[in-house]
């Protein structure tokens, strides 16, 4: 079983609807939860930093974690062209040094 | 703008050749690190930085690589004697001064092709 799993898409949505990614992870250990964005020939760009169980929000951005089902998600809200890219969930263990990341989901957002 | 400049944006190399990559963060950081991507596949980590020593590394990182801060600014990896397979996209990351775990921030890469 792989640490991470991230369904690879391609996902494409229509603009202004809501985009909802997931990971789940196996290893319980893994305490820091994060998503990056990823363009084209550029580097991961944090979007969202989790520790708790729960919802945190910000803008159109919504991360949820389930320390107990070991599943993260990612909502985008009123989603933009500009949002089509590559999703990147991303887990760390606490005091750990090294992120473990999932393969990474393709978003295509049609205008 | 990421918090790191990474140089050059793209080598190619013949392969057995040494390359040397370059890592210079915006502000003072503490902590470094290296991950890679081959094409088509997970960002994997390589090896993590703190206080001029290498906290962890991964068993991809053999001693064909060495990471080092020649001059207390820029933070590199260098690859000996390069092979096809490493051939992939290489990204520093740092890690801000605040205690507790804070999240990694991400250059834009360098592309390293071996020919």
């Amino acid at each position: 079983q792989k640490e991470v799993e991230q369904d690879p898409g391609p996902l494409s949505v229509p603009e202004g609807a809501i985009v909802s990614l997931n990971c789940t992870y196996s290893n319980s250990a893994f305490q820091y939860f994060m998503w990056y964005r990823q363009y084209s020939r550029k580097g991961p760009e944090l979007l969202m930093y989790t520790y708790s169980s729960g919802n945190k929000e910000d803008g159109r951005f919504t991360a949820q974690v389930d320390k107990s089902s070991k599943y993260i998600s990612l909502f985008i809200r009123d989603s933009q062209p500009s949002d089509s890219a590559t999703y990147l969930c991303a887990m760390i263990k606490a005091a750990g040094n090294k992120l473990t990341f999932g393969g990474g989901t393709r978003v295509l957002v049609k205008p | 703008e990421p918090e790191v400049t990474q140089t050059p944006s793209h080598q190619v190399t013949q392969m057995g050749q040494e390359v040397i990559l370059r890592c210079v963060p915006i502000s003072n950081h503490l902590y470094f690190y290296w991950y890679r991507q081959i094409l088509g596949q997970k960002v994997e980590f390589l090896v993590s930085f703190y206080n001029n020593e290498i906290s962890e590394k991964s068993e991809i990182f053999d001693d064909q690589f060495s990471v080092e801060r020649p001059d207390g600014s820029n933070f590199t990896l260098k690859i000996r004697s390069t092979k096809l397979e490493d051939s992939a996209m290489y990204f520093c990351a740092i890690r801000g001064l605040d205690q507790g775990n804070q999240p990694q921030h991400f250059g834009d890469g360098t592309r390293l092709s071996i020919l």
